[in-house]
């Protein structure tokens, strides 16, 4: 069982809906959690983190935390064709260092 | 406030080589470590350096390795060069790595085994 995972893909939406990216993880004892945007060719960019249960939102992006159920989400609002790109559920498995687990990633489409 | 810098972008090398890579983290932070990605694999943990320290390691053959100086810079080396090393290596930085710090990413060095 991977650590980190997520639904591949690919997802379409139209542009201004609302986008649903997943993820779950397997350990109980990561600590920290993060989306990460990734457009082709380019290095992985930090969209947001979340580390209490519940929700977090940033501008048009809202995470949501679910430790019991080890679960993770990435809404995003108002989408826009700027948004297509590869999205990265990553979570810290350390309460010391960094030792990031990264999901195989979401390829989002938002058409226009 | 720069970035994250990596060095060389793009290169290629033959199997059997070895490689060396470069990474200046943002100023002030003290942690770095390093990622594989791959189409198959995608990111793949590989180690993180903090003062001068190897701090946590992934499931890499001895073959990778890496060092961090004192100024917080760090190379990762990978000796016996094999196809499959062929991939996009970031380097990531922290402020210090404690649970919560957030990792920002260099643009990476893409990396040709022939």
């Amino acid at each position: 069982q991977k650590e980190v995972e997520q639904n591949s893909g690919p997802l379409s939406v139209p542009e201004g809906a609302i986008a649903s990216l997943n993820c779950t993880y397997s350990d109980r004892g990561s600590q920290s959690f993060f989306w990460y945007r990734q457009y082709s060719g380019k290095s992985p960019e930090l969209i947001m983190f979340i580390y209490s249960n519940g929700d977090k939102e940033d501008g048009r992006f809202t995470a949501q935390l679910n430790k019991a159920s080890q679960y993770v989400s990435l809404l995003i609002r108002d989408s826009q064709p700027s948004d297509s790109a590869t999205y990265l559920c990553a979570v810290n498995l350390r309460s010391t260092g960094n030792q990031f687990y990264f999901g195989t990633g979401t390829s989002l489409t938002v058409i226009p | 406030k720069a970035g994250v810098t990596q060095t060389p972008r793009y290169l290629i090398k033959t199997r059997g080589q070895q490689v060396t890579l470069s990474c200046s983290p943002i100023s002030g932070h003290r942690s770095v470590s390093w990622y594989q990605q791959t189409p198959g694999q995608g990111l793949q943990f590989l180690f993180e350096y903090f003062s001068e320290t190897q701090r946590n390691k992934g499931n890499f053959p001895g073959r990778f390795s890496g060092r961090q100086f004192s100024n917080s810079r760090s190379e990762m080396n990978v000796s016996t060069l094999e196809l499959g090393d062929s991939a996009l290596y970031l380097c990531a930085s922290s402020l210090d790595g404690t649970a919560g710090n957030t990792i920002y990413f260099g643009e990476g060095s893409w990396l040709t085994v022939v």
